[in-house]
């Protein structure tokens, strides 16, 4: 497994703003994913970001509203454009992938929970 | 399409009662299955996986799971809870080079 942070923790912020997310692992993976966890619900994955390449966003998810980087193999963020009230969730990075292979086993951040006004 | 389903949104228990949890999942061929466990406030802990082999998983925490295919399930199981076991419990498949949640079971536990 492998440590891994998110910045910031948590944030208030008020409509029509955009706030970047930052995912930082301490050793190199192949794989990093970002999800939503909206209040009370599970986790619907928002996109893949593999280094080198853009990244691939599941349906209902789109690049203008979520652009993300994946800049080098232990960095990644998300940014969430133009923020309504209904982009208030806890948002989670996730890595997969630390010998390069495809294992299935993600492991998560500790989340930023985003709360919009 | 690939899925999973947990019927329970809650589950109460006795601190030191047997716990089971209930996931059912809907896949063709022979599926990869996890359990995450997220505390209050924290980020996912997998407890469990099973690829293939032994039908019964041993997790961390004292967990395990058994795989079932004649049912289409596969709980989670723990003889004996402690009160640092509540928490929300998320059963999931892997579907091509992604991971499909359940909506979750959360737990918890009588003094």
């Amino acid at each position: 497994s492998a440590v891994i942070s998110q910045k910031p923790s948590r944030d208030i912020c008020q409509r029509g703003t955009s706030l970047t997310i930052q995912c930082q692992v301490d050793s190199q993976v192949t794989m990093m994913f970002w999800y939503r966890q909206q209040p009370g619900q599970s986790l619907t994955l928002i996109a893949t970001a593999n280094q080198g390449s853009e990244a691939t966003y599941e349906s209902g998810f789109v690049i203008d509203k979520f652009p993300i980087s994946r800049p080098n193999l232990t960095f990644s963020t998300l940014t969430v454009s133009n923020m309504s009230p209904e982009d208030s969730s806890i948002y989670l990075c996730s890595v997969e992938g630390f010998t390069g292979g495809l294992t299935y086993e993600q492991y998560f951040g500790p989340g930023t929970r985003l709360t919009v006004t | 399409a690939q899925s999973v389903t947990q019927p329970d949104i809650h589950i109460t228990v006795s601190e030191g009662a047997s716990l089971e949890l209930r996931c059912n999942y809907s896949y063709g061929a022979t599926p990869y299955l996890f359990w995450y466990v997220q505390s209050p406030g924290q980020g996912l802990q997998l407890l469990l996986k099973y690829f293939s082999g032994d039908t019964l998983v041993q997790g961390i925490k004292g967990f395990e799971a058994e795989f079932k295919r004649s049912q289409s399930s596969f709980n989670l199981r723990k003889p004996s809870v402690h009160w640092s076991d509540a928490a929300e419990y998320f059963c999931a498949v892997a579907r091509d080079d992604k991971i499909i949640f359940g909506k979750g079971t959360r737990l918890h536990i009588l003094p």
